[in-house]
């Protein structure tokens, strides 16, 4: 297994338009966590899937964005009529199922640009 | 989750010992410290956690006051691969999963 995967790494677009990532987490792991990061800040969580069911959501999260992970495998996350605010890398991690001491492995991310 | 800080940057020189130390002295006695690493253009990395006692493993070692308000994670040769944030976390441990909650982090640059 290569470990989590996001695709695209990049991506521009209009503001607008809507956008959609992907993330492949590491096969076995049931937990997978979108978290957003912006220039010179730490990451900031946005939700967490425990295989398909989404339990939590970050305040962060506005109306605009959307997560899914139908089948408990793979997730994706719509940002609908992006804003120049919404620029930022899009990171996802994974991690299996256990108390908070299990470590969570980290996607490359997808950054996002809007112009 | 209680609150972290750190410093924003450090220097260390190549094959020395890098310290990074972070103060969480709100800490509850069911929080763990983690520490993680963000390399450039990279997603943020596991390096170690703990709860009171000190923990090794082939990254790095962390040391925790006795009173576990401060922590110390210790690079103990580092190299020019170490150059990135570094991120102390503390949160209960729990099945609620792995949000994490980063800080500003200390940026260190380890110089030739």
């Amino acid at each position: 297994d290569t470990g989590v995967s996001q695709n695209p790494r990049h991506k521009i677009t209009k503001r607008g338009q809507n956008v959609t990532f992907r993330c492949d987490p590491i096969s076995e792991h049931n937990r997978l966590y979108w978290y957003r990061q912006t220039l010179g800040q730490g990451p900031e969580f946005l939700t967490y899937f425990q295989n398909e069911a989404q339990l939590e959501k970050s305040r962060l999260l506005s109306d605009r964005f959307s997560a899914e992970r139908p089948k408990g495998s793979f997730s994706t996350l719509e940002i609908q009529r992006t804003e120049q605010g919404d620029s930022a890398m899009y990171l996802c991690a994974s991690s299996l199922d256990g108390p908070a001491t299990t470590e969570a492995f980290f996607g490359q991310g997808t950054r996002l640009t809007v112009v | 989750d209680a609150k972290t800080t750190q410093p924003p940057s450090m220097d260390c020189a190549e094959g020395r010992a890098a310290n990074l130390p972070c103060n969480h002295s709100t800490i509850s006695g069911n929080e763990y410290v983690y520490w993680y690493r963000q390399i450039h253009s990279q997603g943020p990395q596991y390096i170690i956690h703990g709860l009171k006692n000190n923990e090794t493993n082939e990254m790095a070692s962390l040391i925790i006051t006795e009173d576990r308000k401060s922590s110390t994670l210790i690079l103990p040769h580092a190299t020019l691969r170490d150059t990135a944030v570094y991120y102390c976390i503390v949160r209960v441990a729990n099945n609620a999963g792995n949000m994490l909650t980063f800080g500003g982090g200390t940026r260190l640059m380890v110089k030739p």
